[in-house]
């Protein structure tokens, strides 16, 4: 059991390029989620997914897309990065419980840096 | 909407003193609350959760936390520290059920022990 995995670990890119991060769970959670995390920022979030086949904006979506074709894996695109966008990357899932919010698992993160 | 109020960045302790990490939050109803822990270059680790009933929440590696609603306050606390607890803490507060388990997270602290 894996748990979430991400892929790749780390990335250094240039501006206006393009990329995909890949997040995978073996934990048959419904939902999915895509983070980005800044010195003295915290963790905001960038998009989600309740479930394969949706997605849906969270606080900082702007540059970015995402898809969720399997219940198991949530990609996260940079069609063209720019350099605000140098960033740890995480994700996570959890299950969609009957009482509400449940428990979020997070990956190792991926350390994107845009030059 | 949301937040989370983390005052302090940095936290400094010595080994074998109590800790006590502050969190303030603001929500509008019964809200659920999360204390997450991230050691260097780790994806974020669940120490504790509040959803409902005793306001006091036992943790794992000795962690607790207390509910006050009148103070809108989450408090994690440990009675001795040790020095693997160095670490950056995270607390979350959740989104009402249906509201897609999203997370908002505080910008952290950073715990350094000194041994």
């Amino acid at each position: 059991n894996a748990g979430v995995t991400q892929t790749p670990k780390f990335r250094v890119l240039k501006t206006g390029q393009s990329m995909t991060l890949l997040c995978a769970q073996d934990m048959n959670h419904e939902y999915m989620y895509w983070y980005r995390q800044d010195p003295g920022m915290g963790l905001r979030l960038i998009h989600y997914s309740v479930g394969e086949g949706t997605t849906a904006k969270g606080e900082v979506p702007d540059g970015y897309n995402v898809s969720r074709l399997k219940k198991q894996n949530f990609l996260l695109g940079l069609e063209s990065a720019a350099p605000s966008q140098t960033s740890v990357y995480f994700c996570a899932s959890s299950y969609r419980t009957s009482g509400g919010t449940d428990t979020q698992y997070f990956g190792p993160g991926t350390r994107l840096t845009v030059l | 909407a949301q937040s989370v109020t983390q005052p302090d960045i940095h936290i400094t302790v010595s080994e074998g003193a109590s800790l006590e990490l502050r969190c303030n939050y603001s929500y509008g109803a019964t809200p659920y609350l999360f204390w997450y822990v991230q050691s260097p270059g780790q994806g974020l680790q669940l120490l504790l959760k509040y959803f409902s009933g005793d306001t006091l929440v036992q943790g794992i590696k000795g962690f607790e936390a207390e509910f006050k609603r009148s103070q809108s306050s989450f408090n994690l606390r440990k009675p001795s520290v040790h020095w693997s607890d160095a670490a950056e803490y995270f607390c979350a507060v959740g989104a009402l059920p249906g509201g897609g388990n999203k997370l908002t997270f505080g910008t952290g602290t950073q715990l350094k022990v000194e041994l």
